[in-house]
């Protein structure tokens, strides 16, 4: 079965310090894999995404996602956060040829401390 | 600005009344989509409309009835909502079905009493 996994709800972190946001994926098809981020009261933002090519993906606000298909992952990082990275992150995988429709995780909710 | 415009931001009603979402996008897109965000759910895809045909309808109860008049348009008729109905409905478009990055509107925070 194809499927999305966000195994983190809650991520709390200190300002400043590197953050990993893991996501997973179960697919026997290829597959187009995205982050979003969601602010309070806001919609959906688009961090980055992998269609093809290099594996290491670089996106906005600092955050970069290594697609590893061998571990079916597409982990976020960001080496340095900032009180603003507050929000939900969201991993998205397109599993081609199944309808090409996005299958969201459940988020991960990123929580900055002082 | 995403491009991808709701209204209204939020809304409050029975369940005997009748409303409607609205999306807008100025973006040139051929598809258009909503979504469901409910807490601690993954967001549930509702409906899918390319070139202002339904797609994709996943078993959505028929109080959620969609309407996309044309390519920049997409509403979203609500009748007789059950109070587990609340949630943040989301709009997003596409480049084309499916195959591209989606953006998405601000949304519309709905609350059924």
């Amino acid at each position: 079965a194809q499927s999305v996994t966000q195994l983190d709800s809650q991520v709390p972190v200190f300002e400043e310090a590197p953050v990993e946001l893991r996501c997973n994926y179960s697919s026997s098809v290829s597959v187009y894999l995205f982050w979003y981020v969601q602010y309070p009261n806001q919609g959906l933002q688009l961090l980055l995404k992998y269609l093809s090519g290099s594996t290491l993906v670089k996106g906005i606000n600092g955050f970069e996602a290594e697609f590893n298909k061998s571990q079916t992952s597409f982990h976020l990082r960001k080496p340095s956060v900032h009180i603003s990275d507050t929000a939900e992150y969201f991993c998205a995988v397109i599993f081609t040829g199944g309808g090409n429709k996005l299958t969201f995780g459940t988020g991960t909710q990123l929580k900055v401390e002082l | 600005e995403t491009g991808v415009t709701q209204t209204p931001r939020h809304l409050v009603m029975g369940m005997t009344n009748k409303k409607s979402l609205k999306c807008e996008q100025h973006l040139g897109h051929n598809a258009m989509y909503w979504y469901k965000q409910s807490a601690k759910k993954p967001l549930e895809l509702m409906f899918v409309y390319s070139l202002e045909e339904r797609v994709e309808n996943n078993s959505v109860p028929s109080r959620f009835s969609p309407e996309c008049p044309n390519s920049s348009h997409l509403f979203l008729h609500l009748h007789t909502l059950q109070p587990e109905d609340s949630a943040l409905y989301l709009c997003a478009s596409s480049q084309d079905y499916g195959n591209t990055e989606a953006f998405f509107g601000q949304g519309t925070r709905l609350t059924v009493v």
